[in-house]
């Protein structure tokens, strides 16, 4: 029964390179939730979206940011161009959304550095 | 706008209990959560309370006054493993996290 997924645990990119953070849910779970967390900083949501499709996307950046949650497959975080200030954790959430309550189960975020 | 106030820090004894206060102000609201998160690991949740009063669960408790749009954690019989960041956070159409209240606990 495994957790929520992401991948790569720590990724380091330099200015101008695109980075690409995948996040697979725990089984059964169809919604799925971006953060981004900057050090000794919340969370802070970025966007919500259930399969294929984009529910909230009001905390992403209009530019560089994009996200997707294919039929197949993990949900994809992607950031273009990347800045030093996209350094972050980008932490991924799934949950089951039952009546007004759903607890969100977080992976264990992936450390983006970029030089 | 939409805001969640909690203390940056807290400090208590091993052994002893501790409150976390959470003031919010959101647009709406449909619970109160409270989510606990290690140095360098994953927020993981505590509880959830949707509506006024105590809920417990072992050790932790969380209050809720909708009235006063404010919430607490409660920690009781405090153990060193209980260091770490401690947030609240407002289910509207989405959750909103507050800026969270490290613990730090002493021997």
């Amino acid at each position: 029964n495994a957790g929520v997924m992401q991948n790569p645990r720590h990724l380091v990119r330099r200015r101008g390179q695109e980075a690409r953070l995948r996040c697979s849910p725990m089984k059964g779970h169809s919604h799925v939730y971006w953060y981004r967390q900057l050090p000794e900083e919340g969370l802070k949501f970025m966007v919500y979206l259930q399969k294929e499709n984009i529910i909230d996307e009001s905390g992403m950046p209009k530019e560089r940011f994009s996200a997707e949650f294919p039929k197949e497959g993990p949900s994809i975080l992607r950031i273009q161009q990347v800045v030093r200030g996209d350094s972050a954790a980008y932490f991924c959430a799934s949950s089951v959304v039952t009546g007004t309550y759903n607890e969100q189960f977080f992976g264990p975020g992936t450390r983006l550095t970029v030089l | 706008g939409q805001s969640l106030e909690q203390p940056s820090e807290v400090t208590a004894v091993e052994g002893a209990i501790v409150q976390i206060n959470c003031t919010y102000q959101t647009s709406g609201f449909y619970g109160l959560s409270w989510y606990q998160q290690h140095d360098g690991g994953a927020p993981t949740f505590l509880s959830y309370n949707a509506l006024d009063g105590l809920e417990e669960t072992g050790r932790f408790s969380s209050f809720l006054s909708r009235s006063d749009s404010y919430g607490y954690l409660l920690l009781q019989e405090l153990q060193m493993k209980d260091s770490a960041s401690y947030f609240c956070a407002v289910r509207d159409d989405k959750i909103i996290f507050g800026k969270g209240t490290r613990l730090h606990i002493l021997p």
